[in-house]
């Protein structure tokens, strides 16, 4: 069936460095790819998303591009803030679009 | 308004209590979500309402037991559960049911410990 594998956590980092998140799936046909952040205490929320091979999704400085030849969606931003501080989830959507498939979550701490 | 709003934000029951969960949207979607999150792991599917009728159950126990009154309210009525049923609670919406171009917004969740 469809999956989802990300970089095992946690990343620690100090601020303004470069951040990374492996994202790679397995799945049939061609699902939508997400990125979504969640804060302590707090519910999911959408960070960026491809729904087609080449598209990069973008926000807040995050940027993901679907990579159909590696089967990628890797997380980057050039410079992360101590508010970036969360876990991050790799997704893609099934093959009926009906449900969401996550990965298991890749938690980022940035310190001053 | 962009708000999936859950309710209680934290609850503690009994293993011999009932209990609901509530959620309300009112940005017109009409597909409703529940999803079980256990601590560090992500979030796992339970149900789907597609224009208030139940679509998808994703093999849940019978002391889960989902209601969508109308096309804004979604319910999780709560019996007889167990301590390992201890989790967040998120309810989501869409649009539609047809994720793939979608945006799945989230509630703040249910934070749930059965005793």
């Amino acid at each position: 069936g469809d999956s989802v594998t990300q970089m095992e956590g946690p990343v620690t980092l100090s601020e303004e460095a470069f951040l990374t998140i492996n994202c790679t799936y397995t799945a049939t046909g061609y699902p939508s790819l997400f990125w979504y952040v969640q804060y302590p205490g707090e519910g999911l929320q959408l960070l960026l998303k491809a729904t087609k091979a080449d598209d990069k999704g973008s926000n807040k400085g995050f940027e993901a591009t679907y990579r159909k030849e590696t089967t990628s969606f890797h997380l980057e931003k050039g410079s992360v803030q101590v508010s970036d501080s969360a876990v991050y989830f790799c997704a893609l959507s099934d093959q009926a679009g009906t449900a969401l498939i996550f990965g298991k979550g890749t938690t980022l701490s940035v310190s001053s | 308004d962009t708000e999936v709003t859950q309710t209680p934000k934290h609850l503690v029951m009994g293993m011999t209590n009932k209990k609901s969960l509530k959620c309300e949207q009112h940005m017109g979607h009409r597909a409703m979500y529940w999803y079980k999150q256990k601590a560090k792991k992500p979030p796992e599917l339970m149900f789907v309402y597609s224009y208030e009728k139940l679509s998808i159950n994703e093999s849940v126990p019978s002391r889960f037991s989902p209601e969508c009154p109308n096309s804004s309210l979604l319910n999780l009525h709560l019996h007889a559960l167990q301590p390992e049923d201890s989790a967040l609670y998120l309810c989501a919406s869409s649009q539609d049911l047809q994720l793939g171009r979608e945006k799945l917004f989230f509630g703040s969740g249910t934070q749930l410990s059965v005793l």
